[in-house]
C-alpha cells in the first residue's frame, strides 16, 4: 500500500466552481500535512499546511484534516483557470521523511 | 523566508560528459536536502537524501556512483550526474526543510537537464 494515495484526475471544473481535491494516507503516526501546486514544467510550491483536526482556510483555498479516517483534503473555491495545475498530497511523520501522493492534475475550464 | 535556490535552471550537454547541479538554502540551514527527479507527465521521484556532513542515502535503483551527491555544508548540497546518457534526461528538483518541527519542504525551481 502507498504511503499517500490521490485521485490522478484529471479532474475538470468550470470557472468559478468549487474543486474539491482528495488524499488519503495510510500511517497513523503522520504529523503533518501538506499540499503543494504545481505547473507544468515548474517545481512544486507550497500553498497549504495543516496540522490538527478540522479546516483551514487561506484566501480560496480550504485544507481539511480527519486523522480518524486517514484523510486531508483541499478545496478550492472560485476555481480560475490559473489554477490548472497538478495538486500534489504531502504527508511528514517525523519531519526529516516526506511522502508524496502522484498528484491530480486540475483543469479549470473557463 | 525559506529560499531554495537551484543551479543551473536548465542545461544542455552531451553524452558521456558530467553535470553539476547546485542546491543552496539561502536564509535558513538545511541539515537535509532531497533531490528529486521527475519526468514528463510523472511523478516526483525521490532519489535521496542528503545529509550535512555525510553520506548521502539513495533510494532503490539509484546509481550512487553515477548520481553523486555532497552536502558540505548547511547551506549548499550538489548532485552530479556523471557519464551522463540520453536517458538521464529530465527534470531535476531539489528541496530542504527548515528544521523547525512540523516545517514543510520548500522547492528549488528545478534544472532541466538534455543529454544529446
Amino acid at each position: 500500500q502507498k504511503e499517500v494515495e490521490q485521485n490522478s484526475g484529471p479532474l475538470s471544473v468550470p470557472e468559478g466552481a468549487i474543486a474539491s481535491l482528495n488524499c488519503t494516507y495510510s500511517d497513523r503516526v503522520s504529523q503533518s500535512f501538506f499540499w503543494y501546486r504545481q505547473y507544468s514544467g515548474k517545481s512544486p510550491e507550497l500553498i497549504m499546511s495543516i496540522y490538527s483536526n478540522g479546516d483551514k482556510e487561506d484566501g480560496r483555498f480550504t485544507a481539511q484534516l480527519n486523522k480518524a479516517s486517514q484523510y486531508v483534503s483541499l478545496l478550492i473555491r472560485d476555481s480560475q483557470p490559473s489554477d490548472s495545475a497538478t495538486y500534489l498530497c504531502a504527508v511528514s511523520h517525523t519531519g526529516n521523511q516526506f511522502y508524496f501522493g502522484t498528484g491530480t492534475s486540475l483543469t479549470v475550464i473557463p | 523566508g525559506a529560499v531554495v535556490s537551484q543551479h543551473p535552471s536548465w542545461v544542455i550537454c552531451k553524452s558521456g560528459t558530467s553535470v553539476k547541479i547546485e542546491c543552496r538554502s539561502l536564509d535558513f540551514q538545511a541539515t537535509t536536502m532531497f533531490w528529486y527527479r521527475q519526468f514528463p507527465k510523472q511523478s516526483l521521484m525521490l532519489m535521496a537524501t542528503s545529509n550535512e556532513g555525510s553520506k548521502a542515502t539513495y533510494e532503490q535503483g539509484v546509481e550512487k556512483d553515477k548520481f553523486l551527491i555532497n552536502h558540505a555544508s548547511l547551506t549548499l548540497s550538489t548532485l552530479t550526474v556523471t557519464s551522463a546518457h540520453p536517458e538521464d534526461s529530465s527534470f531535476y528538483i531539489c528541496s530542504a526543510e527548515t528544521g523547525t518541527y512540523n516545517s514543510p519542504l520548500h522547492f528549488g525551481n528545478g534544472t532541466r537537464l538534455t543529454v544529446t
